[in-house]
């Protein structure tokens, strides 16, 4: 069966630090892969999806940049967080066709004071 | 944006059914409805999703009316641990599926 990891489970960064966020796949191959942050009472804002390695899709112009440099794995990464940046980042698979669910895994909850 | 409505909130009691109502009245043929709920602090997890026909797996049953316009998501047998935000998505896959803000069930002993 498929599963999906994200790490770390929560993160508390000072303004202007780098971010590094990763989220891997297993039991799937060539998955859709997606980045969404839900800040707080807030809905889920898709930030970044892939098709394939390297190839990567911006959905809002941010602070924040995402890459796929393998198959199975997608990074999040900011070069200096901003205090908005703070959020519970979730990472997605799907496969790509009608009808294909989304499966998010755990989420990182990030800090940014 | 999100093109489902859904209530903001809705109670129910334990051990009842749950009927979760959402419309979609600009629902296009190719178009699936997918329902997700969110227990406070987690991802969002993956219940159920039809394109015309009522679905029912191991969680829930889906009813979506004829016309397509609107849908329930039924929980049988509510519990506590069904408390949770529940979200109603109409989109093909992927980055095609808009998050609305969601009902919030809570589930009352």
């Amino acid at each position: 069966s498929q599963t999906i990891h994200q790490w770390p489970a929560t993160l508390v960064q000072p303004v202007g630090s780098p971010l590094s966020l990763e989220c891997t796949v297993e039991g799937t191959s060539n998955p859709n892969l997606y980045w969404y942050r839900q800040a707080a009472g807030r809905g889920l804002q898709l930030l970044f999806y892939s098709v394939g390695i390297g190839q990567i899709s911006s959905e809002v112009p941010q602070n924040l940049s995402a890459s796929r440099p393998q198959d199975r794995q997608f990074i999040l990464s900011s070069k200096k967080l901003l205090l908005s940046d703070s959020g519970f980042y979730l990472c997605a698979w799907s496969v790509e066709f009608e009808g294909s669910p989304l499966h998010f895994g755990n989420g990182t909850r990030l800090t940014v004071t | 944006d999100a093109k489902t409505t859904q209530p903001t909130s809705m109670d129910c009691a334990e051990g009842r059914a749950a009927n979760l109502p959402c419309n979609h009245s600009t629902i296009s043929g190719n178009e699936y409805v997918y329902w997700y709920r969110q227990i406070h602090s987690q991802g969002p997890q993956y219940i159920i999703h039809g394109l015309k026909n009522n679905e029912t797996n191991e969680m829930a049953s889906l009813i979506i009316t004829e016309d397509r316009k609107s849908s329930t998501l039924i929980l049988p047998h509510a519990t506590l641990r069904d408390t949770a935000v529940y979200y109603c998505i109409v989109g093909e896959y992927g980055n095609k599926l808009v998050f609305g803000a969601g009902t919030i069930l809570r589930v009352k002993s």
